[in-house]
């Protein structure tokens, strides 16, 4: 089976702008969760969806939102982009307990 | 909420020797899993362990849950284990995976 998938690997934006990330995960894994990465806070969970619905959240501001389609795939956007949300974006998927991890999105904000 | 610390947060190494990587955990768990992130950034599942011994290679990890730890084994060092490793839990019906600040490891040829 192929892994998850994220577009785009890389992207550069500049403070205000909004921001939309995409993941595909494994075939037949219906749950997608999503983390930030960054040095001073490492890796933090944003949300959480199961078949379309949002399970989990975490304490993050409602900049940051996201959504799952019926095919599983996720996106997640962020509005009005700030400096601190410069960082790495992951996404995994999973089946059951394990998750699975995409290449995640490196995102710079100027 | 439940913390996760692991120890050490920095190790270097000589290729071909062993180390022991450790994670604490201040709750219960019901799912415990190793990474480790390679240098483009993604993470490589390495184990899921909630309780328990399991081996793969020159890796194995441990998760005695009763005292709420988990090990993770490197034999023979080689230079391609550098990089992050982290442990990381859920606690209950969640996907949310609440990790540790890594240990960095870094094997010199």
């Amino acid at each position: 089976k192929a892994g998850v998938t994220q577009t785009p690997r890389y992207l550069i934006k500049t403070r205000g702008q909004q921001v939309t990330l995409s993941c595909s995960p494994i075939s037949g894994h219906r749950s997608v969760s999503w983390y930030q990465q960054t040095p001073g806070q490492g890796l933090q969970f944003l949300f959480e969806y199961f078949s379309e619905t949002q399970r989990n959240k975490g304490n993050f501001p409602g900049r940051f939102s996201g959504r799952q389609f019926s095919n599983s795939r996720s996106e997640m956007n962020v509005s009005t982009l700030e400096l601190g949300d410069s960082a790495l974006y992951l996404c995994a998927s999973s089946f059951s307990e394990t998750q699975y991890f995409g290449p995640g999105t490196r995102l710079l904000v100027l | 909420g439940i913390q996760v610390e692991q120890s050490p947060p920095d190790l270097i190494l000589q290729e071909g020797a062993n180390s022991t990587l450790r994670c604490n955990f201040s709750d219960s768990v019901n799912n415990l899993q190793w990474f480790h992130q390679n240098p483009w950034g993604q993470l490589i599942n390495l184990f899921y362990i909630p309780s328990g011994t399991k081996q793969n290679g020159r890796l194995s990890a441990t998760t005695v849950a009763t005292e709420r730890y988990s090990l993770l084994y490197i034999s023979s060092s080689q230079t391609t284990d550098s990089g992050v490793y982290f442990c990381a839990v859920t606690r209950g019906n969640t996907g949310k995976l609440i990790f540790g600040q890594g240990t960095t490891l870094q094997v010199k040829p």
